[in-house]
């Protein structure tokens, strides 16, 4: 069975720009979840789909949205870069609430 | 905000000795997950453990739960160099509020 899959493995993006990560979960799994880890700060929690609707997000300004298609695979968006924004962004999925997220192998974003 | 919060953070040992880290966390939780991080990279699931469970054991690792005192133990047995990674406590809250919220992690280092 395939794990999660994330592309692309690596950006490079300058400051102002977007950034467009994505993410298609274990077959089967309906939950596709986002994290930020960067450096010093941790694993930060994103934003969380579920049936193709936003549940929850984090802590993160508007700029951060994403969405989620009818097949389950999601996408992550960042408007107008910033240099903090570089991170590994790590996207999981499960099969229901309360259940074990998967992770993939994470985009690794650096914004010049 | 963090809510797991790991000790210590960081651990040399040789192989074959046993490693235990510990999580504590400050709100009542649903289930709580051990997760490794190789260098960076994406994270692997090693065990759940629900809040109405006390022991869990997946191979070399035994996990632990006091809901009493907030706080969850990771003891990896006879361990192996290919065990040196970072090692993060999830938990898991419940209701609309649903994510995953990690602690900043355990280096753990298996000299061989």
């Amino acid at each position: 069975e395939a794990g999660v899959t994330q592309s692309p493995t690596h950006l490079i993006k300058t400051r102002g720009q977007q950034a467009t990560l994505r993410c298609s979960p274990i077959s089967g799994h309906t939950s596709v979840y986002w994290y930020q880890q960067a450096l010093g700060l941790g694993l930060q929690f994103l934003l969380w789909y579920d049936e193709g609707e936003e549940r929850n997000r984090g802590n993160f300004p508007p700029r951060f949205s994403g969405r989620q298609f009818p097949n389950y695979s999601s996408e992550l968006n960042v408007n107008a870069l910033e240099l903090e924004d570089s991170a590994l962004y790590l996207c999981a999925s499960s099969s229901g609430l309360q259940e074990t997220q998967y992770f993939g192998p994470g985009t690794r974003l650096l914004v010049l | 905000s963090q809510q797991g919060e790991e000790d210590p953070q960081a651990l040399s040992i040789q192989e074959g000795e046993n490693a235990t880290m510990n999580c504590s966390y400050k709100t009542s939780i649903n289930n709580l997950q051990w997760y490794r991080q190789n260098s960076g990279r994406g994270l692997v699931h090693l065990i759940l453990i629900r809040s109405n469970e006390r022991e869990k054991h997946s191979g070399r690792l035994r996990v632990t739960l006091d809901t009493s005192k907030k706080s969850s133990s990771l003891l990896i047995t006879a361990s192996r160099a290919a065990d040196t990674a970072s090692y993060f406590c999830a938990t898991v809250s419940g209701g609309s509020n649903y994510k995953l919220t990690f602690g900043k992690g355990t280096l753990l280092t298996v000299n061989p």
